[in-house]
């Protein structure tokens, strides 16, 4: 089946270090979505790329739909500590059209 | 205009018993998906449904689990004879359609004792 490799697994940085995190499909996306996940709560969607090369900012998060559509990368520039919390990178694709999480990185930011 | 509301957020089960996760879409969303997350993991599909149908359920574990989403009311996720293994964080989302605007409830956590 559809698998994504997500990278780095954590992440453990300073406050106002910028952050870069990345996933990889060994098949091709039509949509690639980033959520962010607090503890004990739902993910919540943070950036939506629709077509293949695609760069969109959300604030101080930038995001990337890759050329060949097998990858993403997201950004976050200046992070704060509420930036804490697990971050997902989902594609959309196959036949039915279902969502497929990576394996998440976990974002430490020590104030 | 409430987002995806799942009930209930906490759910405790002995062994054997059945569990009941309940899943209301947000408004005029008709495609409704289900995920599992166990601790430290990414979520994983379950299964998809639109208005009293099952659109794909590869995710779904051949026997005890089942869903519905039917014309009025809530979707379900049933689980049957409940082992310590399904215990775990179940999350619903919901869209318009096939292709975008997914949002996802807060998630139930089913711990079986």
């Amino acid at each position: 089946g559809q698998q994504l490799n997500q990278s780095p697994q954590s992440m453990f940085i300073q406050e106002g270090e910028d952050v870069s995190m990345n996933c990889t499909s060994s098949s091709i996306f039509n949509t690639w979505l980033w959520y962010k996940q607090d503890p004990g709560e739902g993910p919540v969607l943070l950036i939506a790329l629709y077509k293949a090369g695609e760069l969109t900012s959300n604030g101080r998060l930038t995001a990337q739909f890759g050329i060949t559509r097998k990858d993403s990368f997201l950004n976050i520039s200046a992070s704060i500590p509420s930036d804490v919390g697990i971050y997902f990178c989902a594609g959309l694709g196959g036949a039915t059209n279902k969502l497929i999480f990576g394996t998440g990185t976990l974002l430490a930011v020590q104030p | 205009n409430a987002g995806v509301m799942q009930n209930p957020r906490h759910l405790v089960r002995r062994r054997g018993q059945e569990a009941r996760l309940r899943c209301s879409p947000m408004k005029g969303h008709s495609h409704v998906y289900w995920y599992r997350q166990l601790p430290e993991e990414g979520l994983k599909f379950m299964v998809y449904l639109q208005k009293e149908n099952i659109i794909d359920e590869s995710g779904m574990p051949k026997e005890r689990f089942s869903a519905e989403f039917p014309k009025e009311g809530p979707s379900i996720l049933r689980i049957q004879q409940v082992v310590r293994g399904d215990s775990a964080a179940y999350f619903c989302a919901s869209s318009p359609g096939p292709t975008r605007d997914y949002t996802f409830g807060s998630g139930t956590r089913l711990t079986v004792v």
